[in-house]
């Protein structure tokens, strides 16, 4: 079946450091695949987004690209900060039909200290 | 455009009594919607979704229910919660047919049983 695996958190870093949550996918066929980020209390967002192989998402100065040789989406930022502190999400769907359902990981919990 | 509306925001009921929990979607037609529960400090579980009016599918034997009586309109329901049933609830909706663009998540529902 289609699953996502997902690097365990908790994350902890400190502002302005590197952040890589590593993010690998199993699936038949050909999905799309995404980040999504919670913050404290409050819903998911949409937070980048690729179709196709070697395609790049982007999105408030974080990256992922899909990578179909490794089938992986990694997401990464060059330079956190303190507002990045979430539990982030990464997602895959196989278009097709009336019901698609996106299949999680179990999310990462980033903290970014000050 | 599209907008995605969940209520209450948080809720505190006591074992026993009844629940529900209301989601509905504007800007759109015919859209899969979808309930997830997501426990304290884990993963987002899918409970239930909807392809259109009347049409429901459970994915894991719950205390819960689900009904869509309005093509934009889904509701959570249980008649008598459970400790267990704490959790804070998302309702997401999606356009059909397509995986490219994911869900859109409402806020959510923190639910307190007690």
């Amino acid at each position: 079946g289609n699953s996502v695996t997902q690097m365990e958190g908790p994350v902890t870093l400190s502002e302005e450091a590197f952040l890589t949550i590593n993010c690998t996918y199993t699936a038949t066929g050909y999905p799309s695949l995404f980040w999504y980020v919670q913050y404290p209390g409050e819903g998911l967002q949409l937070l980048l987004k690729a179709t196709k192989a070697d395609d790049k998402g982007s999105n408030k100065g974080f990256e992922a690209t899909y990578r179909k040789e490794t089938t992986s989406f990694h997401l990464e930022k060059g330079s956190v900060q303190v507002s990045d502190s979430a539990v982030y999400f990464c997602a895959l769907s196989l278009p097709g039909g009336a019901d698609y359902k996106l299949s999680f990981g179990a999310g990462t919990t980033v903290t970014v200290r000050a | 455009s599209q907008t995605i509306h969940q209520w209450p925001a948080t809720l505190v009921q006591p074992v026993g009594s009844p629940l529900s929990l209301e989601c509905t979607v504007e800007g759109t037609s015919n859209p899969n919607l979808y309930w997830y529960r997501q426990a304290a400090g884990r993963g987002l579980q899918l409970l239930f979704y909807s392809v259109g009016i009347g049409q429901i599918s459970s994915e894991v034997p719950q205390n819960l229910s689900a009904s869509r009586p309005q093509d934009r309109q889904f509701i959570l329901s249980s008649k008598k919660l459970l400790l267990s049933d704490s959790g804070f609830y998302l309702c997401a909706w999606s356009v059909q047919g397509t995986g490219v663009n994911g869900y859109t998540f409402g806020s959510g529902t923190r639910l307190t049983v007690v």
